[in-house]
């Protein structure tokens, strides 16, 4: 059974400009969210994406947004990037129905420069 | 969202049994009890979860206090491999099928060979 998949895996931006994560989740799972971790506020959500709806929000400025396609991957963009962006960004998935699991990807480690 | 309290961090020998707990004082009748942990350079995977009845699977037993107050992770014998941080949270009823997770600062748990 596939995992989850985000890429990339690594990359490196500089100040000002923007960026675009994907993640695809498991098949037949129709939830996917977005996670920060960063070494000083650990594991933060960000949003989450059903049947191409955003359904839950975290608390991050406008310039973190996302979208789900109809086959359910999604992607997350960050513009006019800071330095406190650098972090790991996390996707994970479910399948909607009360399972209680989430299944995380390995994330994209952004590095703001 | 109820809070939960976990030490920083714990040491266990291999091949002994872990306890990690976990306070939540101030849970709800509608609260289920998650864990999660990271493993070094990877996504959370998700561990157990439970509601009131002790819980166990494949890969840990969760022990629930009677009064729900206090809960208990146990790894009955430890290996290198489960070397992480560990993550008690609390997800109400309601929210338990949705991707939005509020992690703490979790406990790190080393293993020593």
């Amino acid at each position: 059974k596939a995992g989850v998949t985000q890429t990339p895996r690594y990359l490196i931006k500089t100040r000002g400009q923007q960026v675009t994560l994907s993640c695809s989740p498991i098949s037949g799972h129709r939830s996917v969210s977005w996670y920060q971790q960063t070494p000083g506020q650990g594991l933060q959500f960000l949003f989450e994406y059903f049947s191409e709806t955003q359904r839950n929000k975290g608390n991050f400025p406008g310039r973190f947004s996302g979208r789900q396609f109809s086959n359910s991957r999604s992607e997350m963009n960050v513009s006019t990037l800071e330095l406190g962006d650098s972090a790991l960004y996390l996707c994970a998935c479910n399948p909607g129905q009360n399972t209680g699991e989430l299944f995380f990807g390995e994330g994209s480690r952004l590095t703001v420069l | 969202d109820a809070k939960t309290t976990q030490p920083n961090s714990m040491e266990s020998n291999e091949e002994e049994p872990v306890h990690l707990p976990c306070n939540h004082s101030t849970i709800s009748g509608t609260d289920y009890i998650h864990w999660y942990r990271q493993l070094p350079s990877q996504g959370p995977e998700y561990v157990i979860h439970g509601l009131t009845s002790n819980v166990n699977n494949r890969m840990a037993s969760l022990a629930i206090a009677e009064d729900r107050k206090s809960s208990t992770l146990i790894l009955h014998r430890a290996t290198l491999r489960d070397a992480a941080v560990y993550y008690c949270i609390l997800r109400d009823v309601d929210s338990s099928n949705t991707g939005k997770l509020i992690f703490g600062q979790g406990t790190t748990l080393q293993v020593k060979p």
